[in-house]
């Protein structure tokens, strides 16, 4: 079962504007990570951030989890061209035996423009 | 780098044959894990490893079945194709230590079709 629920499914915009990508889950999470997939290949991590915090940076990135509305939201500035990809939320179900699993969410397609 | 190596990036089977995906890591991983990815579903879990000769299964192993022998390598097994298994198939691992925090790393995926 889906877990995390990201919003927009797609997302349109032109090179140097600020992208932003939302996701929402619906149970208690210990972290929930970020990953990007350009077209045809594998997943890319970009970012985690636990439950105890409430924001994170990385380069241009910016990431912010709010576990009392169960989102997190990621912020691409001046986006590029090359960020042009999808984009998923990933939430770490539970915890045993020294394995984590995520369940992902549907993800973002983002398009940026030159 | 680390590097998730899989066998195949695209690969056309028959209805009915056995279909063998192979993954490799080269960064001492514990756990490793198959997940298929369809448009609109994001990607789900088919079986994981935590260790060499263990499995579990994930939220949608019907009709699939795994080998690992080796720490290194994690195979996907289809032992009869139908065409509702035709859809691009990632393999992903994460070391064990850290506990659920630590990223996966995945390969360029194989995208399978059955006709």
């Amino acid at each position: 079962s889906q877990q995390g629920e990201e919003d927009p499914q797609a997302l349109s915009i032109q090179e140097g504007e600020n992208a932003t990508m939302n996701c929402s889950y619906k149970t208690s999470i210990n972290n929930l990570q970020w990953y990007r997939q350009n077209s045809g290949r594998g997943l890319v991590h970009l970012i985690l951030i636990r439950s105890n915090e409430r924001e994170k940076h990385s380069g241009r990135l910016r990431v912010t989890l709010d576990t009392s509305k169960k989102s997190s939201s990621l912020l691409i500035t001046a986006s590029r061209a090359a960020d042009t990809a999808s984009y998923f939320c990933a939430t770490t179900r539970g915890f045993s035996g020294g394995y984590n699993k995520l369940i992902f969410g549907a993800g973002t397609r983002l398009a940026v423009h030159p | 780098d680390v590097k998730v190596t899989q066998s195949s990036r695209y690969l056309v089977k028959r209805t009915g044959e056995k279909v063998f995906l192979e993954c490799v890591q080269d960064m001492d991983h514990e756990n490793m894990f198959w997940y298929r990815q369809d448009p609109g579903l994001g990607l789900r879990l088919i079986y994981f490893s935590y260790d060499v000769k263990m499995k579990e299964k994930g939220d949608i192993p019907e009709g699939y079945s795994v080998s690992r022998e080796k720490k290194e390598r994690f195979s996907l097994i289809l032992e009869s194709a139908s065409t509702n298994q035709t859809s691009m198939y990632l393999c992903a691992s994460s070391p064990r230590t850290g506990g659920g925090n630590q990223p996966q790393h995945f390969g360029d995926g194989t995208r399978l079709s059955i006709l």
